[in-house]
């Protein structure tokens, strides 16, 4: 069983469209990130989170917003689509911020 | 610059043949990662490796915080070895945040 859940897999909106990418960890973690793959381009930090709380943002745009309903839960809000938008979203969990991450397996977002 | 440089970029290999991959840190390391990335997309932590040596099957991790490099040597190669293999550093100056490189490109062909 996964143990990080990411939906949807895969995703396609419409340029200014907005949408929400779920992100939820079953490992016991207090840790949960949010990167970015865009094609050719290394993986890309955005955000942070412990104990629901925001520890690093690294995203210039405030279309980008993270929401944590539970303490296992970092969903990912992004408003005003552009097509450069367009990547793979990855969350990610550890327990406390200075050990090993798992992934989930990521939402693929094509914006048109 | 880059904080984190994985060479080479790309590397074929012939089945059964061994590889050695490696990772620099431009900063002070906390602690580091290396991960597979599937063809698919999807990660697979390999080793969690702050200082040391550390082996798992036919994969061995060698991180020297002095240095600031990594090393993953990958004996006896095998064609689901395929994909990129990336490394990740958590530097001195901030907790929660792993740097990845741009990874290294595996193909290995029978």
């Amino acid at each position: 069983d996964p143990k990080i859940i990411q939906k949807p897999k895969y995703l396609v909106a419409v340029t200014g469209s907005e949408k929400i990418l779920i992100c939820e960890q079953y490992l016991g973690h207090n840790a949960m990130y949010w990167y970015r793959q865009s094609a050719k381009k290394p993986l890309e930090f955005m955000f942070s989170y412990s104990y629901q709380k925001l520890m690093d943002n690294q995203t210039a745009s405030s279309r980008f917003q993270p929401q944590s309903s539970k303490k296992n839960h970092l969903d990912l809000q992004i408003t005003a689509l552009k097509p450069d938008d367009s990547a793979t979203y990855f969350c990610a969990s550890s327990q406390g911020g200075n050990s090993d991450y798992t992934f989930g397996s990521g939402t693929r977002l094509l914006v048109i | 610059g880059q904080q984190v440089q994985q060479s080479p970029a790309s590397l074929v290999l012939q089945e059964g043949e061994n590889a050695e991959l490696q990772c620099n840190f431009s900063t002070s390391l906390n602690s580091m990662q290396w991960f597979y990335q599937r063809p698919g997309g999807s990660l697979v932590s390999l080793f969690y490796n702050p200082s040391g040596t550390k082996h798992s099957g036919r994969l061995t991790s060698t991180t020297v915080i002095k240095e600031r490099r990594s090393s993953l040597h990958i004996s006896s190669s095998q064609t689901t070895d395929s994909g990129t293999y990336l490394c990740a550093l958590l530097s001195n100056t901030g907790n929660y945040k792993y740097v990845f490189g741009a990874g290294t490109r595996l193909k290995v062909i029978a």
